[in-house]
């Protein structure tokens, strides 16, 4: 069966500094791996993603994730956070065979303080 | 272009009514997703439309679920009757037919509050 975890509920750090979001994942076959974030009373919007190629994806907002394959994990990553940054992450995953449906963490949030 | 709306944003009824949701998907898109996030949990699959043919229900959760795309554009989805436990917000996504596993284009969801 295919899962995610986000093993943070919350994350803080101070503005400027690096941040990390943590996401393993479980699925059949090979991954295709998302990350959403949901500003508040915004829907989910897409922020990047992994399907085949380089490891180090860069998506919106300066992030980027590194997709590890012995380790099963795709943590998402900015090298210095603004306050904007603030909001709640998700990872999502699906495999690669038809018919799989995404599965997604239970979300991070992410507060960067000024 | 316009994105993926759903209405209404905010609903609050009783144990044992009746609500439907709507989504309006991004135009031109055939695969139409709806997804439930409970209780600060996970956001879980509920089902996947083609246009107007459903793909995959199995994530709705009981018969009291009833999801529609007449037309293959918008969708609703109907509870009835509500129940407490079916308190959360509702996404619907959409996404090209040619992006059937690619990313999804998510609305700003539906916060439904059953009492």
């Amino acid at each position: 069966a295919q899962s995610v975890a986000q093993p943070e509920d919350q994350v803080n750090v101070a503005e400027g500094n690096p941040l990390t979001v943590k996401c393993t994942y479980s699925v059949s076959g090979n991954p295709y791996l998302f990350w959403y974030v949901q500003y508040p009373n915004r829907g989910l919007q897409f922020l990047l993603k992994y399907i085949t190629g380089d490891n180090l994806v860069k998506g919106s907002y300066g992030f980027e994730a590194e997709f590890n394959k012995s380790q099963t994990s795709f943590h998402l990553k900015k090298p210095s956070a603004l306050v904007s940054d603030s909001a709640l992450y998700f990872c999502a995953v699906r495999g690669d065979n038809y018919g799989q449906n995404f599965v997604f963490g239970p979300g991070t949030r992410l507060s960067v303080l000024p | 272009e316009a994105g993926v709306t759903q209405f209404p944003s905010h609903s609050v009824i009783e144990k044992g009514q009746t609500v439907t949701l709507r989504c309006d998907p991004i135009s031109g898109h055939d695969n139409l997703y709806w997804y439930r996030r409970v209780m600060g949990k996970e956001i879980k699959f509920l089902l996947h439309f083609v246009k107007e043919s459903k793909q995959d229900e199995s994530g709705m959760p009981n018969n009291r679920f009833l999801a529609e795309r007449t037309g293959g554009t918008y969708s609703t989805l109907k509870v009835q009757p509500a129940e407490l436990e079916d308190s959360g917000v509702y996404f619907c996504a959409s996404s090209p037919f040619w992006k059937l596993m690619d990313e999804q284009y998510f609305g700003p969801g539906t916060r439904l509050t059953v009492t």
